[in-house]
């Protein structure tokens, strides 16, 4: 199993352009998460899902929007990228059942300038 | 709502030295998981522990343990006979045990282990 998976592993962006941030996990895990690590400080939650076609907001979702049209692939969408957005974006899955820790990415360090 | 406290920014100990790293936590719910994780400067995160409320047992792995008391809402950490390799920013998270499950973390406490 290749676990989660983040693409890309960098990128740079100018304020207002758009960009997907990919995540997926082949543990055919129910839940997914993103969080934001901005420096120095501890993840924040943006999104969750807790199956294909169902999402919900997390402690910091504006200025993000997400699908979950299949139960591996949980891609967050930047619209309209701003310097705030400036952070390590981190993908996590868990199971239904069983074991509840969350798996995470290696994540995906983002600026925007 | 919830909340995780970790007091300590940096801590700086010299190789074999043990070493505590402090959480404390608020949330209002009678059960409830919390979790240490460790973040090397590679970047990834690594899941250490996880524990239920219901048990205060403490629980040692290795040079690692884990100090759980809901009296006082703390679950610290320990690291004895602390290594370089041991250097890295350690989290403390704390999760609702229903739903989904999701995490709130502290700020991290930053661990350098000098030789």
């Amino acid at each position: 199993n290749a676990g989660v998976t983040q693409t890309p592993k960098f990128r740079i962006l100018k304020i207002g352009q758009s960009m997907t941030l990919q995540c997926a996990q082949d543990m055919n895990h129910n839940y997914m998460y993103w969080y934001r690590q901005d420096p120095g400080m501890g993840l924040k939650l943006i999104y969750y899902s807790v199956g294909a076609g169902i999402t919900d907001k997390g402690e910091v979702p504006n200025g993000y929007n997400v699908s979950r049209s299949t139960t591996e692939d949980f891609p967050l969408r930047l619209e309209l990228a701003a310097p705030s957005q400036t952070s390590v974006y981190f993908c996590a899955s868990r199971p239904l059942e069983g074991l509840n820790e969350q798996f995470f990415g290696p994540g995906t360090r983002l600026t925007v300038l | 709502a919830q909340k995780v406290t970790q007091a300590q920014t940096e801590i700086s100990v010299v190789e074999k030295e043990d070493v505590t790293l402090d959480c404390v936590y608020e949330t209002r719910d009678t059960t409830y998981y919390l979790f240490w994780y460790k973040q090397p400067p590679s970047g990834e995160l690594v899941f250490l522990i996880r524990r239920n409320s219901f048990d205060e047992q403490n629980e040692i792995s290795g040079r690692y343990s884990w100090n759980f008391q809901k009296s006082t809402s703390s679950f610290n950490f320990t690291i004895t006979a602390s290594q370089v390799v041991d250097s890295a920013v350690y989290f403390c998270a704390l999760s609702e045990a229903k739903g989904a499950q999701k995490l709130v973390f502290g700020q991290g406490t930053r661990l350098t282990i000098n030789p």
